[in-house]
């Protein structure tokens, strides 16, 4: 069955960097992208990105270019979202969803990860 | 960008009742990308509906899409004690996604 495992919470200073990991299993990892999507406290959902673990082509949020990297690995059939420049604004949980599509990005998001727990503060 | 808003912010019904929820485009959605998602408190969204009306594999019939243009309905028919929950709608167009601020559908 399809499962993506995210990494565990994080707790970082203003200014600092974060890099959450996603790993894939139960499916081809190159042939289904990788999107993120956050939530802060009690706020609805944000998309972030998207990557494709067949070529590294990424889409970002114009809100998030220059601060986010998105990388993957596919011995490890892992995805990496890194955001820098850290601020208050950032805490939320961040979640990796699997693009449905096949040939690029389709917008359809049909399996999440548990989601991973950023905390921004000094 | 397209901006979606959701309507009500809350809906308060008692279980057997039907639900209607409502999404609302900035702009006319050109292709048939909208989709809904459900999510329960400390959990991941789950896709319910997508390209507008087909629902995911595994989700009950008693919910439904509809909709085109601007306006956009996710319907669930008749309300299980386990359909208390949020539920937002999502656009994909330009190469961007975008998500609605979400309907919370609470016990009466």
């Amino acid at each position: 069955q399809v499962q993506l495992v995210q990494s565990g919470a994080e707790v970082k200073e203003p200014g600092a960097s974060v890099k959450v990991s996603c790993k894939a299993s139960g499916y081809t990892f190159t042939t289904h992208g990788i999107n993120w999507v956050r939530q802060a406290p009690g706020q609805g959902l944000e998309w972030m990105g998207w990557i494709s673990p067949h070529d590294g082509n990424t889409n970002h949020a114009q809100k998030f270019q220059g601060r986010v990297t998105m990388t993957t690995d596919t011995s490890t059939t892992t995805t990496y979202m890194e955001l820098r420049s850290l601020r208050s604004e950032d805490t939320a949980v961040y979640y990796c969803a699997r693009d449905s599509g096949t040939m690029g990005l389709s917008g359809d998001l049909d399996y999440w990860g548990q989601g991973t727990l950023v905390i921004v503060s000094p | 960008e397209i901006v979606l808003t959701q309507s009500p912010a809350t809906l308060s019904l008692s279980p057997g009742e039907r639900a209607t929820l409502s999404c609302g485009a900035s702009q006319s959605v050109s292709s048939t990308y909208l989709a809904w998602f459900q999510q329960k408190p400390g959990l991941a969204p789950r896709l319910l509906i997508y390209d507008v009306s087909s629902r995911e594999t595994g989700i009950p019939d008693r919910f439904s899409g509809s909709g085109s243009g601007t306006d956009f309905t996710l319907t669930i028919s008749r309300l299980e004690p386990e359909d208390f929950a949020v539920y937002y709608c999502q656009h994909f167009g330009n190469s961007q996604l975008t998500f609605g601020g979400g309907t919370k559908v609470e016990i009466k």
